[in-house]
């Protein structure tokens, strides 16, 4: 399978727990971006790397939140003291880079349960 | 106000009808996308469009940068059509691209 995988697909936790959530893009994307996605809206966004550095982070991300990107392939999301409120599907998306936009290509997400 | 929006938010038809789903955005752009949500989370990305038209299969969609609106068409809807279609917006930040989406149209298709 060549498409973007995430893992897990599911995540349970206990308020107050650390979770981390892995991206795989696909392989010749150096385009990543994480969104977050709650029960009946669109999606979020969260942050984007370009190979493997950062170049944009929401305010929805607050300092309990980090995302790496170590070597420009996979990246990872990490959610520290968990809350109820970061219960959500959390997706990933990856592009080739294009000048004026690109198609991207997404994840099954992975969807954490805050308990 | 959100910087992208869409209707209607919900739209169930009987199969064979012709859909229209609408998006309206209040800033510049540089590409435009038609996204499709299953249930389950799934997102499939249907269109890229930046000017004109493009069709794919029973898929239209069309775009008028002076108006700043896009909409999708389906053509002979079926059942199998029933999802969430997603309009999202490419916006230019500080060299870097950022999408911003609407919230969705639900469409249900009855046969």
């Amino acid at each position: 399978d060549t498409g973007v995988s995430q893992d897990p697909r599911h995540k349970i936790t206990k308020r107050g727990q650390n979770v981390t959530f892995r991206c795989d893009p696909i392989s010749e994307h150096n385009r990543l971006y994480w969104y977050r996605q709650t029960l009946g809206q669109g999606p979020e966004f969260l942050t984007y790397f370009q190979n493997e550095a950062q170049l944009e982070k929401s305010r929805l991300l607050s300092d309990r939140f980090s995302a790496e990107r170590p070597k420009g392939s996979f990246s990872t999301l990490e959610i520290q003291r968990t809350e109820q409120g970061d219960s959500a599907m959390y997706l990933c998306a990856s592009s080739p880079q294009g000048r004026n936009g690109e198609k991207l290509f997404f994840g099954s997400g992975t969807q954490l349960s805050v308990l | 106000k959100n910087e992208v929006e869409q209707s209607p938010q919900n739209l169930t038809a009987q199969e064979g009808e012709f859909i229209t789903i609408n998006c309206s955005y209040s800033v510049g752009i540089s590409a435009l996308h038609w996204l499709q949500q299953h249930p389950g989370g799934g997102i499939v990305s249907l269109f890229m469009l930046s000017s004109g038209k493009k069709k794919h299969g029973r898929l239209i969609a069309t775009i008028n940068i002076q108006e700043k609106h896009s909409s999708l068409h389906i053509t002979a809807s079926h059942p199998r059509d029933s999802a969430v279609y997603i309009c999202a917006v490419n916006v230019r930040v500080q060299g870097a691209q950022k999408l911003v989406f609407g919230q969705g149209t639900r469409l249900t298709i009855n046969p």
